[in-house]
């Protein structure tokens, strides 16, 4: 089973570049979570889809933006990096309320 | 939103059981209890989840204090795999969310 998938799994940006991260799940649910987390700290919700064709805000979304492309795939795009964005981003999928969240194994990004 | 307190770190022998506590003397009524966890270079991982009643799966147990403003994770018998940051977090049912803190800091030696 592969649950969610992420791609890339690493990436070094310079500062100014674009980049969209991939995540897809097979497990048919309804909410994507993306998350970022920094060194020594718990995860932050940057972007959430409640279902297809939602997206909300979440903690810290400043210089992100998510699209809901279908039910399997949520991607999130940085438009003009910084080096404030260098961080572990992950991807999370959810069925329905208060059911467990799944995550991906996630994506290391460097930002020079 | 209801916080929840943990200890940075504690550390447990292999093989005997570990009890992860957590504070959350504000929660509502209709806030779930969750524990994940986090293995070192993952994703985190869904643990446990309880209401009110104390639960067990196969990974743990969940001991949910009488007045709800505690709970504690129990690992019954700790393996050098649980070595992890566990995380408590309190997820209102009517909303979709989970807001990590910092953890616990599980270290298991052999």
């Amino acid at each position: 089973n592969a649950g969610v998938t992420q791609t890339p799994k690493f990436q070094v940006l310079k500062t100014g570049q674009s980049m969209t991260l991939q995540c897809a799940q097979d497990m048919n649910h309804n909410s994507m979570y993306w998350y970022r987390q920094d060194p020594g700290m718990g995860l932050r919700l940057i972007y959430y889809s409640a279902s297809e064709g939602t997206t909300d805000k979440g903690e810290v979304p400043n210089g992100y933006n998510v699209s809901r492309l279908n039910k399997r795939e949520f991607s999130l795009r940085l438009e003009s990096a910084a080096p404030s964005q260098t961080s572990v981003y992950f991807c999370a999928s959810r069925d329905i309320s208060n059911q467990p969240q799944h995550f991906g194994d996630g994506t290391r990004l460097s930002i020079l | 939103d209801a916080k929840t307190t943990q200890p940075n770190s504690m550390e447990s022998n292999e093989e005997e059981p570990v009890h992860l506590p957590c504070n959350h003397s504000t929660i509502s009524g209709t806030d779930y209890i969750h524990w994940y966890r986090q293995l070192p270079s993952q994703g985190p991982e869904y643990v446990i989840h309880g209401l009110t009643s104390n639960v067990n799966n196969r990974m743990a147990s969940l001991a949910i204090a009488e007045d709800r403003k505690s709970s504690t994770l129990i690992l019954h018998r700790a393996t050098l795999r649980d070595a992890a940051v566990y995380y408590c977090i309190l997820l209102n049912s009517g909303y979709s969310t989970l807001t990590f803190g910092k953890g616990t800091m599980l270290l298991v030696s052999p």
